[in-house]
């Protein structure tokens, strides 16, 4: 199975950057996901790491380490509308993903 | 249709009573899924379908029931529903057999008294 740790909560201002960590242990692991939920909506993809290192896309970025059974999410220039949950989430050898419990940013003016 | 849609919306339900959630997709991916989503416990999967005729349960099975009949379609039943699952349900999809990212439904908010 999966364990998946992440913070619940973060608050960050408007322009400012935030990084939510997600550290995981896995009996197999095949990927790690990072999934956007605005309150009452579904999870939006955002990004996917299956190598070791950075994967860029505009103002997100995310990271894993799989010797370290870490990864982090990092969002730059925040903006209001990226208020909300942030999911990081692995996938194992039978293509099956694991959540943690979400970290709900609030970005603040 | 573009995407995934489940229904009811949302639903009130009698304790002991069957519910059968739906979820369409059309988007021809092999690979659907149930998960259910509680306050600080995360999405949990519930069953999964890597393809039509298959079938596989997850994390909290127990008191579910699901079929797979074709590639859109992906019904979750609860038998005889119970209080401890007034939840919210998320029906998903991925295509490749679940290789690749998944794409989630809109939800259903299910409350049982």
């Amino acid at each position: 199975g999966q364990n998946i740790d992440q913070p619940t909560e973060m608050t960050a201002t408007e322009g400012a950057i935030v990084q939510i960590n997600c550290t995981y242990q896995t009996s197999g692991f095949n990927g790690l996901f990072w999934y956007q939920q605005h309150a009452g909506e579904a999870p939006t993809f955002l990004s996917y790491n299956v190598l070791d290192g950075l994967e860029e896309k505009g103002r997100f970025s995310s990271f894993l380490s799989r010797s370290k059974g870490y990864s982090y999410l990092l969002l730059k220039e925040l903006q209001m509308k990226d208020s909300a949950s942030y999911l990081c989430a692995v996938r194992d050898a039978d293509y099956k993903l694991s959540f943690g419990a979400g970290t709900t940013v609030t970005v603040r003016a | 249709i573009a995407g995934i849609t489940q229904a009811p919306t949302s639903q009130i339900l009698a304790a002991g009573r069957r519910m059968t959630l739906r979820c369409t997709q059309d988007m021809r991916h092999n690979a659907m899924y149930w998960y259910r989503q509680d306050l600080g416990l995360g999405l949990r999967l519930i069953h999964y379908s890597n393809t039509a005729g298959t079938t596989g349960k997850g994390e909290v099975p127990d008191g579910y029931s699901v079929s797979r009949a074709n590639t859109d379609d992906f019904p979750l039943t609860l038998a005889s529903a119970v209080p401890s699952q007034t939840s919210v349900y998320f029906c998903a999809s991925s295509e490749g057999g679940g290789a690749g990212e998944q794409f989630f439904g809109p939800g259903t908010r299910l409350t049982v008294l």
